[in-house]
């Protein structure tokens, strides 16, 4: 059954520090979506995109956060100078249809120090 | 606004019991309401899922109940094994523009069953 995958799992990176999280959707869907966890918090909308432009953003994806679809197949969020509270599980969805599923990636740890 | 809220945040539970957790909802336009389980560390894993024009949908040990009236909807998970031990996540989608629909969260409820 094919998943949503993400890379890297884990990302340590220093204050300031750009990071750039990769996603691969699932090959036949539209519209895709992060989101972030803080451990053990619930989890919290960040940014939606289709049609090759961002549909949504939440007050938390200021203009330190980007998101691109370079090709057909990637799907990456960039943070351009992470701080200690972007510390957080970034997960990565995509949805077949506008009233479809929405279909989670394994997330990527991303720790700020 | 936008709310899903979600009770309890923890329950414990002897094997074979029945658990359920509840939620609420505040967007009426909402038109499908998903569960995710998610285990230490890892993604949120759909489970189920029910379509505002259904009153309930079950899989095998696992339903769902939507009362689209009082905005509520519940999981069930009937007799229940050490392996179902998660947090679970209510959500409700929030329609923005393009159709896209971000999924709004419950806090979630860290369900235990006990051998």
């Amino acid at each position: 059954e094919p998943e949503v995958t993400q890379t890297p799992s884990h990302q340590v990176t220093q204050m300031g520090q750009e990071v750039i999280l990769r996603c691969v959707p699932i090959s036949n869907h539209l519209y895709f979506y992060w989101y972030r966890q803080i451990l053990g918090q619930k989890v919290e909308f960040l940014v939606s995109f289709y049609n090759n432009e961002i549909s949504e953003k939440s007050e938390i994806f200021d203009d330190q956060f980007s998101v691109e679809r370079p090709d057909g197949s990637n799907f990456t969020l960039k943070i351009r100078s992470t701080k200690l509270e972007d510390s957080a599980m970034y997960f990565c969805a995509s949805q077949e249809g506008a009233a479809g599923l929405q279909f989670f990636g394994p997330g990527t740890r991303l720790t700020v120090l | 606004g936008e709310n899903v809220e979600q009770h309890p945040s923890t329950l414990s539970v002897q094997e074979g019991d029945s658990a359920v957790i509840k939620c609420t909802y505040s967007d009426s336009a909402s038109n499908y309401f998903p569960w995710y389980k998610q285990e230490l560390g890892k993604r949120p894993q759909l489970i189920i899922d029910i379509r505002s024009n259904v009153g309930e949908k079950k899989d095998q040990r696992i339903a769902v109940t939507l009362n689209k009236t009082a905005k509520h909807f519940s999981l069930h998970i009937t007799e229940t094994q050490p392996e179902d031990s998660a947090v679970y996540f209510c959500a409700a989608p929030r329609r923005g523009s393009g159709n896209t629909g971000k999924l709004i969260f419950g806090q979630g409820t860290t369900l235990q069953v006990k051998p």
